[in-house]
């Protein structure tokens, strides 16, 4: 069983739908949780971080954490063509012991928003 | 502001060649991670590199080594290379001790492909 879990998909939606993504991990260490989008041929864009349980808003895009069911989403509201790209949940341990600066990914979910 | 660059963009090798990738920090970050991302696959952790040491290593075989350099730049060598060494290879820079520690900002990534 992978550490992280992540559907992915690939999920196609209308221009302005709300998008939810979301992974599962195993590992009750995780306690730092990021969001990161890839365009295609690039290299990931951190575009959240979150410590611990609760949610963080930025804009369209709003972070979730759920601890205690070991569950993390990300909702992209009024989702725009520009939007498409593969989403990638990472998520590390406190900082400090064995797996320092190790973020662990999902599979990444494949997202096209159209016209 | 300089973000992480990795050179070269792209990269053929035949089997049993031995290939160096490289990377610059983004500016005022001191620590190096290196990433292998299969295609459709979220990127697998291979080290950590700071104060020109490796701090933490992922499940990669002995062929992977790095170094970083006094600069905080750094480069991954792969020895006795493999056909399914064929991946995006991904540099990410972080500040130990800064007040987001945990997050690690991504270059552009080296394409390899092994012939």
């Amino acid at each position: 069983q992978k550490e992280v879990e992540q559907d992915p998909g690939p999920l196609s939606v209308p221009e302005g739908a709300i998008v939810s993504l979301n992974c599962t991990y195993s590992n009750s260490a995780f306690q730092y949780f990021m969001w990161y989008r890839q365009y295609s041929r690039k290299g990931p864009e951190l575009l959240m971080y979150t410590y611990s349980s609760g949610n963080k808003e930025d804009g369209r895009f709003t972070a979730q954490v759920d601890k205690s069911s070991k569950y993390i989403s990300l909702f992209i509201r009024d989702s725009q063509p520009s939007d498409s790209a593969t989403y990638l949940c990472a998520m590390v341990p406190n900082a400090g012991g064995t797996s320092y600066g190790k973020l662990t990914f999902g599979q990444g979910t494949i997202l096209t928003v159209h016209p | 502001d300089a973000g992480v660059t990795q050179s070269p963009t792209h990269l053929i090798k035949t089997r049993g060649q031995q290939v160096t990738l490289r990377c610059s920090p983004k500016s005022g970050h001191d620590t190096v991670s290196w990433y292998q991302q299969a295609l459709g696959q979220g990127p697998q952790f291979i080290f950590q590199y700071y104060e020109e040491e490796e701090r933490q290593r992922g499940n990669f075989p002995d062929r992977f080594s790095g170094h970083q350099f006094p600069n905080y730049s750094s480069e991954l060598n792969v020895n006795a290379l493999l056909l399914g060494d064929s991946a995006l290879y991904l540099c990410a820079s972080s500040l130990t001790g800064g007040a987001s520690q945990e997050t690690q900002y991504f270059g552009p990534g080296t394409r390899l492909l092994v012939l």
